[in-house]
């Protein structure tokens, strides 16, 4: 079965700073999708970045860009510039074809003014 | 297009009570995924349908629950005889599973539905 792990439960940075968030998962597939969800508090779920798993070109948007490292199933995400606005829980979800989303446990990101 | 939207936004029940949640996804998604998520995890996937077709239901899954998409437009999730250890967020998510452009599979979720269960 497919797993995600973020091993950060909590991170911090200063407001303007840059920010990595690291993800890993386990998966026997060659061809998924990997995603970053941002859940602001009391707030839903929104779509961060993606990554097509047979890209070797990383994704990026805006101030968010990742890190893809295929064989050593590794998925970081990096914020420049944080931003207030970007304080949230940061899921990291891997699916493959039209399936279920796998999400890691979340990272706590807190921006300090 | 709106988003995709859930109701009712809170439940509070009495154990033993049944609840029924009802998502509309975003008008052109084939596809609709049930998710759970309690305070502080990411979410866990509870099942899907591929218009009115449920194709996957979590083994997590107990008998008291039952979800249906009659038209393939909105789902609807049941819980009979609730439990206190359902008390979480119930998400719902939709994505377009094809066409000329091809499948998207990028999940867009709802607000979600507080369930407490006392």
């Amino acid at each position: 079965a497919q797993t995600v792990t973020q091993s950060q439960p909590e991170m911090s940075v200063q407001e303007a700073e840059t920010v990595t968030l690291s993800c890993t998962y386990d998966t026997s597939e060659s061809d998924y999708y990997l995603f970053w969800y941002k859940q602001p508090p009391s707030r839903q779920m929104i779509l961060v970045i993606r990554q097509e798993a047979y890209k070797q070109q990383n994704a990026t948007e805006n101030r968010f860009s990742v890190n893809f490292q295929k064989a050593a199933k590794s998925f970081s995400l990096k914020i420049s510039d944080s931003q207030l606005g970007d304080a949230a829980m940061y899921f990291c979800a891997y699916v493959q074809g039209a399936q279920k989303l796998v999400f890691g446990q979340g990272t706590r990101l807190t921006i300090n003014p | 297009d709106t988003g995709v939207s859930q109701n009712p936004r809170h439940k509070i029940t009495k154990r033993g009570q049944n609840v029924t949640f009802r998502c509309d996804p975003i008008s052109e998604h084939n596809r609709l995924y049930w998710y759970r998520q309690t305070l502080g995890q990411g979410p866990e996937f509870l099942t899907y349908f591929q218009n009115e077709a449920q194709l996957e239901k979590s083994r997590l899954l107990s008998d008291r629950f039952s979800a249906e998409r009659p038209k393939g437009s909105f789902s609807t999730l049941e819980i009979q005889r609730t439990e206190q250890g359902d008390s979480a967020m119930y998400l719902c998510a939709s994505s377009f599973g094809g066409g000329e452009g091809g499948p998207s599979y990028e999940q867009y979720f709802g607000p979600g539905t507080r369930l407490t269960v006392t």
